[in-house]
C-alpha cells in the first residue's frame, strides 16, 4: 500500500514570509496529490491538488510542485498571513481505481504576527 | 446539496456500551471512509469502501464494524467501546481522489 511522509510536523514563520510542507509518497503509481487544511476545531477541506501530468499548479498564494522521479511533493505558501495557521495534511491514493487516501502525519503551521 | 452529514457531533458513551455512527452523502461518490484522529495526530483509516456493498479493513480496525447500506450511506459501528477510542471521527466521500468530510463526531469513552 502507498506510504505518505510529511515535513516538518511542525512550522513557525513570520506573517509575510513564504511556508514550504513536504510529502514524499511511495507508490509509483499514483497520480493524484491532493493538500488539505484544517483548522481548530474543523474538518479538513480540500485547498489545492495536482494531477502527475503537470509539474506545477497554482491558486493564488498557494502552490503544489511534483516531481514524480523523486516521488515527492510540495505545498508553498506565500505572504503569509495568520489566517493560514492550522494543520496542513498532504494525501496520496494509492489505487485510482479504488480511491483509497492514505494522509500524511500532518504540519502544524502557525504564523507569528 | 448538504455534502457529507455525520451524525451525531458529540457522544459519551460508557466502558463497553455500543453505538453507531451515521454517515450519508448526496454528492453520488461511489468511494467513502472512516477515519479517526486523535489529539495533535493525523488521519487514520479504519475502514472504507470503493463501491456499495464492499468494504475494507484500513490501518486501525479492532473494534469497529461498517456498513454500507447503499451508495450514500456508510456506518461504522463500536460494539463495546473501549476508552482507547475516545477520538474525533471523521466520515469522508471522495470522487476523482477529491475527497469531501463530514462535520466529525466527538467520541468520549469514559
Amino acid at each position: 500500500g502507498e506510504n505518505v511522509e510529511q515535513h516538518p510536523s511542525t512550522l513557525s514563520v513570520q506573517e509575510g514570509d513564504s511556508a514550504v510542507i513536504k510529502c514524499t509518497y511511495s507508490d509509483s503509481a499514483s497520480n493524484y496529490f491532493p493538500w488539505y487544511k484544517q483548522e481548530l476545531g474543523k474538518r479538513p477541506q480540500l485547498i489545492i491538488d495536482i494531477r502527475s501530468n503537470v509539474g506545477e499548479k497554482k491558486d493564488q498564494r498557494i502552490a503544489v510542485t511534483l516531481n514524480k522521479t523523486a516521488k515527492h511533493f510540495s505545498l508553498h505558501i506565500t505572504e503569509t498571513q495568520p489566517e493560514d495557521s492550522a494543520v496542513y495534511f498532504c494525501a496520496a491514493p494509492s489505487n485510482f481505481g479504488n480511491e483509497k487516501l492514505t494522509f500524511g502525519t500532518g504540519t502544524r503551521l502557525t504564523i507569528i504576527p | 446539496n448538504a455534502g457529507v452529514t455525520q451524525t451525531p457531533k458529540f457522544q459519551v458513551l460508557k466502558t463497553g456500551q455500543s453505538m453507531t455512527l451515521q454517515c450519508a452523502q448526496d454528492m453520488n461518490h461511489n468511494s467513502m471512509y472512516w477515519y479517526r484522529q486523535d489529539p495533535g495526530m493525523g488521519l487514520r483509516l479504519i475502514y472504507y469502501s470503493a463501491s456499495e456493498g464492499t468494504t475494507d479493513k484500513g490501518e486501525v480496525p479492532n473494534g469497529y464494524n461498517v456498513s454500507r447500506l447503499n451508495k450514500r450511506e456508510f456506518s461504522l459501528r463500536l460494539e463495546s467501546a473501549a476508552p482507547s477510542q475516545t477520538s474525533v471521527y471523521f466520515c469522508a466521500s471522495t470522487l476523482t481522489g477529491r475527497a469531501f468530510f463530514g462535520q466529525g463526531t466527538r467520541l468520549t469513552v469514559v
